[in-house]
């Protein structure tokens, strides 16, 4: 099964808003409420910031929201700061029983 | 402190097989789906397998399919990825990781460890 796809790249300067989406199939994103959303820094392990498409774990900022219309799901994060600099990766459950990552974005804050 | 720690990775030439394990504390594994999650060197992520809160369901990527094998040991709070038949694009970092809802699949993972390295090599 193909990954989902992501944009490979993108930027923002501080205090604005970017969206990144992610898009699949009627068999993954469109077909379940089970699409997750983590960031990773360069040699750590990834951090969970959205599940079941929009619910936030304890912790996470509320800067971090996520939506899905169709087959594509959206992370967007508003107020950007430095610190979110990082690689973001969405998945989705899927009708095979599987689960599937998207190729990754890498956000810079510029 | 809710933590996993994962081991036995290490380099193994292709054809054959290592057993990763994963150390659960501050939780009961019981309660909640598992998953294994792998990155290879500059990749990004890549689901390997998860299974169900109770055992009951499991699921793995068609790339390891019919090689590796997940389980679970209630009495040492663990999990388990026996990989077989080895191959060199098995390489890479193993992650085990915690399903963020207790009683249900791995749909969403919120506790991950820091992971195991598995080289496959001649």
């Amino acid at each position: 099964q193909s990954a989902l796809t992501q944009p490979a790249s993108m930027s923002g300067s501080p205090g604005q808003s970017i969206t990144i989406s992610c898009t699949g199939t009627s068999s993954d994103v469109g077909g379940y409420s089970y699409v997750s959303w983590y960031q990773q820094y360069s040699g750590k392990a990834p951090k969970l910031m959205i599940y079941d498409v929009s619910n936030r774990p304890s912790g996470v900022s509320n800067r971090f929201s996520g939506s899905k219309s169709g087959n594509t799901a959206s992370l967007t994060i508003s107020g950007l700061q430095a610190e979110d600099e990082a690689d973001y990766y969405c998945s989705s459950y899927t009708s095979s029983t599987t689960v599937i990552f998207g190729g990754g974005t890498k956000l810079t804050v510029l | 402190e809710v933590q996993l720690v994962e081991s036995g990775g290490g380099v193994v030439r292709p054809g054959g097989s290592l057993r990763l394990s994963c150390a659960a504390s501050g939780f009961s594994l019981d309660d909640y789906g598992m998953s294994w999650v792998r990155q290879a060197p500059g990749k990004g992520l890549e689901w390997v397998s998860s299974i169900n809160w109770n055992g009951g369901n499991i699921g793995y990527a068609d790339s390891v399919k019919g090689r590796f094998t997940i389980s679970r040991d209630k009495a040492k709070n663990s999990l388990y990825l026996q990989m077989n038949s080895l191959r060199a694009e098995d390489t890479a970092l193993y992650h085990c990781a915690r399903g963020a809802v207790a009683g249900r699949w791995a749909y969403g993972t919120d506790v991950w460890g820091q992971g195991t390295t598995v080289i496959v090599s001649s």
